[in-house]
């Protein structure tokens, strides 16, 4: 069964660098048919899509987080990876990674599998 | 910015009895192509990941009991449980996948009265 797994610092000081990686096993990255994703949910509030890869590289992000995220994949490693510019305690929040299929070749972006979650804490 | 709108922030059904859970969105999820309602729900447990329940706004997900059910029109969705378990109780979302960003309502915590 697949499984994923986040990993990285419970623990960003402000206007640094957030950085997750989330591990997949029981499958593969390199699947054609499914697109891989984070996903957080700060304290007290709504779940919030950050963004998603596919596994030659091609990224959906959000907007709103566009100007600070980057989204890498290392298939040899299958793993996949985000990174966030200039945290702030708005960033605190417990960070999931996620999948999402392809249906007739179009990205759905439905989260059928997710990991346990991560919790990032921001603070000096 | 599609805004999703989950009506009940708690409710509380005595077990066995039916549990509707609802979602409005704040503009239509119905694709007029595809004729599909490009809406999720899913089931968060305390300690756990979310679970996927239902897609395509009627469509339950392989595994899931066939107590929890869907339904909806283009902006007003429900989640029905026939006959509420003890294992029910958690936290439900809907989500939608319509339009970037894809965003989720803010959840219904669901109790055993």
């Amino acid at each position: 069964q697949l499984q994923l797994r986040e990993s990285g610092p419970g623990l960003v000081k402000p206007s640094e660098t957030l950085s997750l990686m989330c591990t997949v096993s029981a499958g593969s990255l390199r699947s054609d048919s499914h697109y891989w994703a984070w996903i957080r949910q700060p304290p007290g509030k709504r779940l919030e899509w950050i963004g998603s890869i596919y596994h030659t590289g091609r990224t959906f992000n959000n907007p709103s987080l566009q100007s600070r995220m980057t989204l890498s994949v290392d298939t040899s490693k299958n793993q996949f990876s985000l990174r966030l510019r200039s945290v702030t305690a708005a960033d605190a929040a417990v960070y999931y990674c996620a999948r999402h299929p392809l249906e007739e070749l179009l990205e759905t972006f439905y989260f059928d599998s997710w990991g346990q979650g991560t919790l990032v804490t921001v603070s000096s | 910015d599609i805004v999703m709108t989950q009506s009940q922030d708690s409710l509380a059904v005595s077990l066995g009895e039916k549990a509707t859970v609802n979602c409005r969105s704040s503009q239509s999820l119905l694709n007029s192509s595809d004729k599909k309602r490009y809406l999720a729900w899913y089931q968060h447990k305390a300690g756990q990941p979310p679970k996927l329940l239902i897609y395509w706004a009627v469509t339950r997900k392989p595994g899931v009991p066939d107590r929890f059910s869907g339904a909806g029109s283009g902006t007003d969705f429900t989640l029905t449980i026939s006959s509420l378990q003890a294992e029910d109780v958690a936290v439900y979302y809907c989500q939608q996948y319509s339009s970037t960003p894809y965003t989720f309502g803010q959840g219904t915590r669901l109790e055993i009265k």
